[in-house]
């Protein structure tokens, strides 16, 4: 079974300081992509940053970038000169890539994060 | 353009009764998906449409659910005999194509759902 762990309920950030947010993921695929969403209290689920296995270097959006490790499945989204907008709880989503696979996301517990004025 | 809508925001129902919630998917995309967010949780998958049908349904809990996508276009999940477990977020996504490349999905703002 594909799953997706984040092992941190709950972390707080000041502002304009950098936080990282944990996710491991398990599955026998070798082909698949990664993603953090970010949940604000709207409920609209909004992505953030997205990586394809397949792709050594580590994506990066502005002030998002990821730590991805594939041989230890791990995917870390580190946040820099964090804003009280990044409030939101995020989660860290999986997906197989190619034929015969529906594009559905699996999506770990989430992780809230509070930025501090 | 408009994005993925979905009605209500909100619907309160008793136990047992009947539920419809309704998806609008961004114009063109042929995948869709929804997913049921319990509190505190993360999205967990239902049901996957391309085009009108169910292509994948292995999320569906049981068979008091049930989805429909008639025109390819707009869904409806639809709840029979709810109980108070069904009490959720049910979000809806819609993708240009759904399977073998990627697609990004762009998600709704949810219903939530009480069922007291």
């Amino acid at each position: 079974a594909q799953t997706v762990t984040q092992s941190q309920p709950e972390m707080s950030v000041q502002e304009a300081e950098t936080v990282t947010l944990s996710c491991t993921y398990d599955t026998s695929e070798s082909n698949y992509y990664l993603f953090w969403y970010k949940q604000p209290p709207s409920r609209q689920m909004i992505l953030v940053i997205r990586q394809e296995a397949y792709k050594q270097q580590n994506a990066t959006e502005n002030r998002f970038s990821v730590n991805f490790q594939k041989a230890a499945k791990s995917f870390s989204l580190k946040i820099s000169d964090s804003q009280l907008g990044d409030t939101a709880m995020y989660f860290c989503a999986f997906t197989t890539h190619g034929s015969g696979n529906t594009g559905k996301l699996i999506f770990g517990q989430g992780t809230t994060l509070q930025v501090k004025p | 353009g408009a994005g993925v809508s979905q009605t209500p925001s909100n619907k309160v129902t008793e136990k047992g009764k009947y539920v419809e919630l309704r998806c609008d998917p961004i114009s063109g995309h042929t995948a869709l998906y929804w997913y049921r967010q319990s509190l505190g949780q993360g999205p967990e998958f239902l049901i996957y449409f391309q085009g009108t049908g169910a292509a994948d349904d292995s999320g569906l809990p049981n068979d008091r659910f049930f989805a429909v996508r008639p025109e390819g276009s707009v869904s409806t999940l639809k709840i029979q005999r709810t109980e108070r477990g069904d009490s959720a977020v049910y979000l809806c996504a819609s993708s240009l194509i759904g399977r073998v490349s990627y697609n990004e999905q762009f998600f709704g703002p949810g219903t939530r759902l009480t069922v007291l």
